[in-house]
């Protein structure tokens, strides 16, 4: 399997709390995603980065902000929790954009309350 | 987003075939990527389609029309194991990988 970690895998935290996610890789590949998966709604894409410090949005990013200072770590920091933010949040690596496909880390169950 | 769709659930018996439909606006198309999620777990690859016709993997194929933006996966010889959400996923012109929904199968003895 690919070398990517999520952590951490279960966290509870109050509203307006600030939270940090973690993803982790050993692929050395270039990008780095972070979707969210909800019921009848599928993955949708909070922010994405092409590279060392370059990111940029996905369709569902209020709220999100993102950090990447190593090829290898992908941060992603939710300023102010809300319930709206309650769900599964996964990374995904790719080599290359276009004909390759994503790798997806474990996930992260995130639940504010 | 882009609007992909698929249906939500299906139900087979054990051995037979299901067919997953997904369709798609065809605008900027690159490329057509299925996966499988079993509960709780991560996606993980099962097929990418780029040009029209069947790509055939053991038990699994998947079928791409790119002028009626249509896909469809087929699992055949169904097993316990294959109940999973199947994700439809499409890469438009800016590469990033757009999702359905999602079909959960059901697979009964």
């Amino acid at each position: 399997d690919a070398g990517i970690t999520q952590s951490p895998r279960h966290k509870v935290t109050e509203t307006g709390t600030p939270v940090t996610l973690r993803c982790h890789q050993t692929e050395n590949h270039r990008y780095m995603y972070w979707y969210r998966q909800d019921p009848g709604h599928g993955l949708r894409l909070i922010h994405y980065s092409y590279g060392v410090k370059d990111t940029d949005k996905g369709e569902v990013s209020d709220g999100y902000s993102v950090s990447r200072s190593k090829t290898e770590d992908f941060l992603l920091t939710l300023e102010s929790a809300t319930s709206s933010q309650t769900s599964v949040y996964f990374c995904a690596i790719s080599e290359k954009e276009g004909a390759y496909g994503y790798t997806f880390g474990s996930g992260t169950r995130l639940t504010v309350v | 987003g882009q609007n992909i769709d698929q249906p939500t659930e299906m139900t087979a018996t054990e051995g037979a075939i299901v067919q997953i439909n997904c369709t798609y606006q065809t605008s900027g198309f690159n490329g057509l990527f299925w996966y499988q999620q079993h509960a709780g777990e991560a996606p993980t690859f099962l097929s990418y389609n780029v040009l029209d016709g069947l790509e055939e993997k053991g038990r699994f194929s998947s079928f791409l029309s790119r002028s009626k933006g249509y896909s469809y996966l087929l699992l055949k010889e169904l097993q316990m194991k294959d109940s999973a959400s199947y994700l439809c996923a499409v890469s438009f012109n800016d590469y990033k990988l757009s999702f359905g929904a999602g079909t959960t199968v059901t697979v009964r003895a």
